[in-house]
């Protein structure tokens, strides 16, 4: 089992530009779920999804939107990035909401 | 919504000593709490749980201790080694939302 994986691994963006971070799982786990990360601030929630076609908001999912058309695949868009978006992402899964299986992150900078 | 408080945010220990890290949860619906051990530049893995039934878990040198009417849960590393230092967080899973902690720096000097 490749577990969760996420692309890109590093991504540069300018203000105002739009991207898809793409999060994928083989375990046929339910939940999934985004999370930021940055210094000093833990990750936080920014949106999950508890099985294909349902999702829900986090801590903070302003920015952000999400869908769920799989059991697999659960991408993360930015829809006009800014430099507070700037970031390390981690998508993860979960069999039943608790123990959280991360994938290895993607770093983003936006200028 | 759930908050979780966690301290120290950095902490240092000589090999061999033993090192406690604390989190406060404030939503007392809270029913699930997890550990997490970071190393630079990897991602968080899951070291031990705790759920709201059980006061104490132990796997080897690590242990939770949950206190409910306090809101309280701590983790324990015992005998302490280089390959712990890493950033540590805990958790708090509110229905489906889990609430991390800040992190703990945990630097074991040899």
């Amino acid at each position: 089992n490749a577990g969760v994986t996420q692309t890109p691994k590093f991504q540069v963006l300018k203000t105002g530009q739009s991207m898809t971070l793409q999060c994928a799982q083989d375990m046929n786990h339910e939940y999934m779920s985004w999370y930021r990360q940055d210094p000093g601030m833990g990750l936080r929630l920014i949106h999950y999804s508890v099985g294909a076609g349902i999702t829900d908001q986090g801590e903070v999912p302003n920015g952000y939107n999400v869908s769920r058309s799989t059991t697999e695949d659960f991408p993360l868009r930015l829809l006009s990035a800014a430099p507070s978006q700037t970031s390390v992402y981690f998508c993860a899964s979960s069999p039943s909401g608790e123990e959280q299986y991360f994938g290895p992150g993607t770093r983003l900078t936006v200028t | 919504g759930e908050n979780v408080e966690q301290h120290p945010s950095t902490l240092s220990v000589q090999e061999g000593d033993s090192a406690v890290i604390k989190c406060t949860y404030s939503d007392s619906a809270s029913n699930y709490f997890p550990w997490y051990k970071q190393e630079l530049g990897k991602r968080p893995q899951l070291i031990i749980d705790i759920r709201s039934n059980v006061g104490e878990k132990k796997d080897q040198r690590i242990a939770v201790t949950l206190n409910k009417t306090a809101k309280h849960f701590s983790l324990h590393i015992t005998e302490t080694q280089p390959e712990d230092s890493a950033v540590y967080f805990c958790a708090a899973l509110r229905g489906n939302k889990l609430v991390f902690g800040a992190g703990t720096i945990l630097r074991v000097k040899s």
